[in-house]
């Protein structure tokens, strides 16, 4: 079955302190990953795709086939970071998205 | 700016009463998509055109419909509305198999 699971629904860190929210996947071919991201009041975008293998506001990603996971990291956490945060894949070549529950990230001062 | 426009945002509607969500994009992208996303939930997809090629998804009630008048726009429709049917619908686009481009979402309410 094709899935998504994002463990933690609520993530609560300090202003500076480090952040990883987790990404599991199950798929049977090769899929593309995604993490999506949705401030408060606005929609849904793209955080960062796996392909692109880039840093997008200072997060990172990377895609572990052997632990199909695709867990989303940044190093020194900002408020501007809180946010839902949604993992999502879809295959290779294109097509619908599969969205993991969301993280909801909350950065304290 | 190029963008998914949504209206309307907030959508009041009674049990069994029609309704329909407007989805319309200046992107020039030619597959467009339909989400639900009830409240603490993933987005679902519900359909998606491609082109002009319907996709339905397996589990998607009868309840819901889609239109595609023209490229740049897209409708779902919603024919007996219930409780259940409460939730944010979200509009996407992409350009093939690209990178899809969200909406605002609209709210929809059922009394």
């Amino acid at each position: 079955a094709q899935r998504v699971t994002q463990p933690e629904k609520l993530l609560s860190v300090f202003k500076g302190a480090p952040v990883e929210l987790k990404c599991n996947y199950s798929y049977s071919g090769s899929p593309e990953l995604f993490w999506y991201v949705q401030y408060s009041r606005q929609r849904l975008q793209l955080l960062l795709r796996h392909i692109s293998r880039e840093s997008i506001k200072g997060f990172t990603a990377d895609l572990n086939k052997g632990e199909t996971s695709f867990h989303l990291k940044k190093p020194f956490a900002q408020e501007e970071d809180s946010a839902m945060y949604y993992c999502a894949l879809s295959a290779l070549r294109g097509g619908k998205l599969i969205f993991g529950q969301g993280t909801e990230l909350s950065v304290k001062p | 700016d190029a963008m998914v426009i949504q209206n309307p945002r907030y959508q009041v509607t009674q049990f069994g009463k029609p309704v329909t969500l407007s989805c319309s994009q200046t992107l020039n992208h030619n597959v467009m998509y339909w989400y639900q996303q009830k409240s603490s939930q993933a987005p679902k997809l519900l359909f998606h055109y491609y082109d002009k090629d319907f996709n339905n998804e397996a589990d998607t009630p009868d309840n819901f419909q889609s239109r595609r008048p023209n490229t740049s726009f897209c409708f779902l429709d919603i024919r007996s509305p219930g409780l259940g049917d409460a939730a944010m619908y979200l509009c996407a686009t992409s350009r093939d198999s690209g990178t899809e481009s969200f909406g605002p979402g609209t709210r929809l309410t059922v009394l």
